[in-house]
């Protein structure tokens, strides 16, 4: 088993919905951060968190410690959104463990 | 605005050939990574440094080395290119503001095919 599961693998969505991304970790983290990954490679950062919520436009990540969870959500889907979503979490260390992504397709 | 600078998008090399990955970041970070990402496996950490002339192992360094002479530049080494190192290649430097608080910027990646 991964240490890092995001649900669901892939995802297509109608401009304007309202998406859910989910990763669940199995270890005590100290942070997690939440990745975007455009076709062609780059790599945006897009939230660290340790607690609670944060919330970015229409980007809103949100992590329970307790449940080993976290979600990111994005409001009024855009086809632009269309990416890879990566949850990454760290353990000790500058270390990150990755999941595998997450594939968003929003078609308008 | 941060900039991760990796030498070559795409890199074609043969088996036994020594292969030189070049990552520049522009904002005095002290910590710099290089990844490998394949589909099904996500991304996977080679070495990392934290320092100039300090590396760490990560989790897959067999087949590579690195060099960190200078704090902006951290180079992953192919000492003899094999097929099962044909991979997408991500450099990425990060700064801690708080203990809460990291940012990190990436690469844009080298697509590296081993023939």
């Amino acid at each position: 088993k991964n240490e890092v599961e995001q649900s669901p693998q892939n995802l297509t969505a109608q401009e304007g919905e309202f998406i859910t991304i989910n990763c669940s970790y199995s270890v005590g983290i100290s942070a997690l951060h939440w990745l975007q990954q455009h076709p062609g490679g780059g790599i945006v950062s897009l939230f660290m968190l340790s607690s609670g919520k944060k919330k970015h436009g229409r980007l809103i990540a949100t992590i329970n410690i307790q449940e080993k969870h976290s979600s990111l959500h994005i409001t009024a889907s855009h086809p632009r959104d269309s990416a890879v979503y990566i949850c990454a979490v760290k353990a000790s260390g500058s270390r990150l463990t990755f999941g595998e992504g997450t594939q968003l397709t929003v078609n308008p | 605005d941060v900039k991760v600078t990796q030498s070559s998008r795409y890199l074609v090399k043969r088996t036994g050939e020594k292969v030189f990955l070049e990552c520049v970041q522009d904002m005095d970070h002290e910590n710099m990574f290089w990844y490998r990402q394949d589909p099904g496996l996500g991304l996977r950490l080679i070495y990392f440094s934290y320092d100039v002339k300090m590396k760490e192992k990560g989790d897959i360094p067999e087949g590579y080395s690195v060099s960190r002479e200078k704090k902006e530049r951290f180079s992953l080494i192919l000492e003899s290119a094999s097929t099962n190192q044909t991979s997408m290649y991500l450099c990425a430097s990060s700064f801690l503001w708080t203990a809460t608080n990291e940012k990190l910027f990436f690469g844009s990646g080298t697509q590296l095919s081993v023939l």
